[in-house]
């Protein structure tokens, strides 16, 4: 069946460092590609999203490439803030699939100052 | 506009009781959904709705039952709460079912905590 696999957390980082996010998927078709933010004790929140192969959604200084040879759609940023502190979630919508989507366990990232 | 609203923020059942989540929009969103959100699993999808009168399970449905009414609104019932239903639930709203370009954004509620003694 369809599935996201995203990595496992928490992932810890300095202010300003560096942030990559590993996503593949496993899907019939084509799918859209999502990536979902949860602040504490909050909803979900779209943060970006790419609907076809060698897309880039881009959104509050994130990015993330849709690419289908590889099905992965890695979420990066070049320079974390303590206030990107949340759980991320990587999801998939397939093609005909209506608007039911497949998401992934989520990611814990931590910014530290 | 509100958004979504879901009522309550947190609830504490037991064993056997029944309860409503209700979950309410104000964007007149054609789609409609409630998905449970466990550690370690994500979110996996309930029941869902694509317009009034209309309802379908998703991938857990099993102890739960919902009804669409009114656009505006969509409910989701615990008949016999068990505590494998522990859990946070949250709903999902969006323009369309069919995923027109632009339409397809889902918009989710501030999610009910439930805790099953």
């Amino acid at each position: 069946g369809d599935s996201v696999t995203q990595m496992e957390g928490p992932v810890t980082l300095s202010e300003e460092a560096f942030l990559t996010i590993n996503c593949t998927y496993t899907a019939t078709g084509y799918p859209s590609l999502f990536w979902y933010v949860q602040y504490p004790g909050e909803g979900l929140q779209l943060l970006l999203k790419a609907t076809k192969a060698d897309d880039k959604g881009s959104n509050k200084g994130f990015e993330a490439t849709y690419r289908k040879e590889t099905t992965s759609f890695h979420l990066e940023k070049g320079s974390v803030q303590v206030s990107d502190s949340a759980v991320y979630f990587c999801a998939l919508r397939l093609t005909g699939g209506g608007n039911k989507l497949t998401f992934g366990t989520g990611t814990q990232l931590k910014v530290e100052l | 506009n509100a958004g979504v609203t879901q009522t309550p923020k947190f609830q504490v059942l037991k064993t056997g009781q029944s309860m409503t989540l209700q979950c309410a929009q104000d964007m007149n969103h054609e789609y409609m959904s409630w998905y449970r959100q466990d550690p370690g699993m994500g979110l996996r999808l309930i029941h869902y709705s694509v317009g009034a009168g209309i309802t379908d399970q998703g991938e857990v449905p099993n102890g739960y039952n919902v009804s669409r009414s009114t656009t505006e609104d969509f409910p989701l019932r615990l008949l016999s709460a068990a505590p494998s239903q522990t859990s946070v639930y949250f709903c999902a709203s969006s323009y369309s079912f069919g995923g027109r370009s632009g339409q397809e954004t889902q918009y989710f509620g501030p999610g009910t905590r439930l805790l099953v003694l």
